[in-house]
């Protein structure tokens, strides 16, 4: 099956302080990404969509000045928590697929821990 | 709007016993409906997708799905349960009949395997 790459797999960082998030899909062409948030023991909550090229859509609720995200290729989205705070600490999960009506697949996900 | 609703947060097994976790949709239109699986720290693997085909699912690892319209259900099954099953469940839907675009989580089931 088609492989979806995050990294860092964890990241440990100070308040105040920026982290980038990679997710790269390595062996099929991504125009869509997804990013999700999950919290301990809780589901995973939809973050923002982003198509290639394009700027991305966010849910409501999702500051996109503080979640920028990146999309220039067709197989790389970045994810960029600015000015990290201890509430932003979270497992963060990219997906990744080709269109529309096929799978997405998910990445390994990345420990964010803010101190 | 579509949603989904597991109905048990744990679930605990014996170890050769079957696995049911089960799953209430709701949706405006025939919906696309999906099983994934998340080990500890990792990513999501899908276990098996309905998409107005066969209501009878067959997935990865010996599990199965059932889509049931007049209960709005699609539970997940499998015969004898294995050590290695024990996992974070969750059941997913599309708000896109017949996509993948933004999925819906349910909150998740941990299954716990006991020898």
């Amino acid at each position: 099956g088609a492989v979806v790459s995050q990294h860092p797999s964890w990241v440990i960082c100070k308040s105040g302080t920026s982290v980038k998030i990679e997710c790269r899909s390595l062996d099929f062409q991504a125009t869509t990404m997804f990013w999700y948030r999950q919290f301990p023991k809780q589901s995973l909550m939809l973050m923002a969509t982003s198509n290639e090229g394009s700027k991305a859509t966010y849910e409501q609720g999702v500051e996109k000045d503080k979640f920028l995200i990146n999309h220039a290729s067709l197989t790389l989205s970045t994810l960029t928590v600015t000015s990290a705070h201890p509430e932003d600490s979270s497992f963060y999960i990219c997906s990744a697929r080709v269109s529309v009506n096929t799978e997405a697949f998910f990445g390994q996900g990345t420990r964010l821990t803010v101190v | 709007a579509q949603s989904v609703t597991q109905l048990d947060s744990h679930v605990s097994v014996s170890e050769g016993t079957p696995v049911l976790l089960r799953c209430n949709y709701s949706s405006s239109y025939s919906p696309s409906l999906f099983w994934y699986v998340q080990h500890p720290n990792k990513g999501l693997q899908l276990l098996l997708k309905y998409t107005s085909a066969a209501t009878l699912v067959k997935g990865i690892n010996g599990f199965e799905a059932e889509f049931k319209k007049s209960e709005t259900s699609f539970h997940l099954t499998k015969p004898s349960a294995h050590m290695s099953d024990a996992a974070e469940y969750f059941c997913v839907v599309s708000e896109v009949p017949g996509g993948y675009n933004k999925l819906i989580f349910g909150a998740g089931t941990r299954l716990a395997v006991h020898p």
